[in-house]
């Protein structure tokens, strides 16, 4: 089956830094990627949707210059949490599909902690 | 706008038992409906999927669900329970089959624990 992976899979970093996170489909072009975020005990709720080559169309309520995302190319999207505060600690996870007309493929998630 | 609701935060049940996991959804359109599960270190896995045709969908690992349109439900259900079953389960709700323009819009999801 389709594999997608991230890294890294667990972060710690300062407030006030940025981190990067890597979304990579392993074994299929995905045109199309999600960012997702989940708190503990919560649902995943959806961040943004990037399509490759295209800026990313973010949810309401998410911060476009905050959380940068980029999809340049079939492979790969990455995800920078900028200026990173306690409160942006959580867990993102990636899916990423052929198209939106086809299944999505999750990731395992980043475990974000900012300190 | 779409909404997912598992009513069920936690349950526990005996390995060889049956279970069967609720979801509600609210949808102003033909629902996609999405049955995932997640452990630890691992990304989440799909279930089952239903789009249409036969209301009564069989998954991987043994789980069906069925698609109730009257009661806007998709209760997840498997007839004997193992230990590694236990894990996190999100019922999801999107536009299409990836989900659309809009993602995917998950409950909150059932934890499940299984008793010896």
């Amino acid at each position: 089956g389709a594999v997608v992976s991230q890294h890294p899979s667990w972060v710690i970093c300062k407030s006030g830094t940025s981190v990067k996170i890597e979304c990579r489909s392993l074994d299929f072009q995905a045109t199309t990627m999600f960012w997702y975020r989940q708190f503990p005990k919560q649902s995943l709720m959806l961040m943004a949707t990037s399509n490759e080559g295209s800026k990313a169309t973010y949810e309401q309520g998410v911060e476009k210059d905050k959380f940068l995302i980029n999809h340049a190319s079939l492979t790969l999207s990455t995800l920078t949490v900028t200026s990173a505060h306690p409160e942006d600690s959580s867990f993102y996870i990636c899916s990423a599909s052929l198209s939106r007309a086809y299944e999505q493929y999750f990731g395992p998630g980043t475990r974000l902690t900012v300190t | 706008a779409q909404s997912v609701t598992q009513p069920d935060i936690h349950i526990t049940v005996s390995e060889g038992a049956s279970l069967e996991l609720r979801c509600n959804y609210s949808y102003g359109a033909t629902p996609y409906l999405f049955w995932y599960v997640q452990s630890p270190g691992q990304g989440l896995q799909l279930l089952l999927k239903y789009f249409s045709g036969d209301t009564l969908v069989q998954g991987i690992k043994g789980f069906e669900a069925e698609f109730k349109r009257s009661q806007s439900s998709f209760n997840l259900r498997k007839p004997s329970v193992h230990w590694s079953d236990a894990a996190e389960y999100f019922c999801a709700v999107g536009a299409g089959a990836g989900g659309g323009a809009d993602g995917l819009t998950f409950g909150k999801g059932t934890h499940l624990i299984i008793q010896p």
